[in-house]
């Protein structure tokens, strides 16, 4: 089975800031990759798929990259609506990365 | 609107039963995938199960396969879990999604129901 490993674990930043969330593949995915946000007691919310895929209605400010085994989140201009934890998945057998707890700083 | 509305959870003991259900509405049920997605208690997402659009095939991670059958009702725009013989590490909050477009991905997240396996 493929596994997703996902850096970091936790992340403190401040306002305006850019922050990049990685997530590593065990094989080649193949842009078959999500990122989705999942704010405190809400449930998860799709930002990006194929990798780099903007999802109706995310603000720009969040925008997906990587290929082969290796992608990242970013988000520019953080905003305090961001603070949330933030999850990859790989489509060939669902499995999640084990998530990025973002934090205001 | 898109909206995924569970029900159905609650607490049971291990061993026993528990069905849950997700009502589909603002989109053709029957033309998309859809899956069950849990969350243990302050842990990460787990995929459970996903079910063709018709209905022809199911997938099932491992840890749940012989226990858990996940079927739907294209008539009614509605999806289930039955889940028999359950475990305490079946507790979690369950997530009722909708598989996108272009497969492999969750578009659309039901709000989540509780079930809670304890003596």
């Amino acid at each position: 089975d493929i596994q997703m490993t996902q850096s970091p674990a936790s992340l403190s930043a401040s306002l305006g800031e850019t922050v990049t969330i990685e997530c590593r593949a065990s094989e080649d995915i193949y842009n078959g990759l999500a990122w989705y946000q999942q704010k405190p007691g809400k449930s998860p919310q799709l930002l990006i798929y194929n990798a780099n895929s903007l999802h109706t209605g995310v603000p720009s400010r969040f925008s997906g990259s990587g290929s082969g085994t290796q992608y990242s989140l970013k988000i520019n201009s953080l905003q305090s609506e961001d603070v949330a934890s933030y999850f990859c998945q790989q489509y060939y057998n669902w499995t999640f990365g084990g998530g990025t707890k973002l934090e205001l700083k | 609107e898109v909206q995924l509305v569970e029900s159905g959870g609650g607490l049971v003991q291990p061993g026993r039963s528990l069905k849950l259900s997700c009502a589909a509405s603002g989109f053709t049920f029957s033309n998309y995938y859809m899956a069950w997605v849990r969350q243990a208690p302050t842990k990460g997402l787990e995929w459970v199960a996903s079910i063709t659009n018709s209905g022809g095939s199911t997938y099932y991670r491992d840890s749940v396969k012989g226990r858990f059958t996940i079927s739907r009702d294209n008539a009614k725009s509605t999806l289930y879990l039955q889940m028999d013989s359950l475990r305490s590490e079946d507790t979690a909050t369950y997530y009722c999604t909708r598989e996108g477009w272009e497969r492999g991905y969750f578009d659309y997240w039901g709000q989540g129901v509780m079930v809670t396996v304890s003596s």
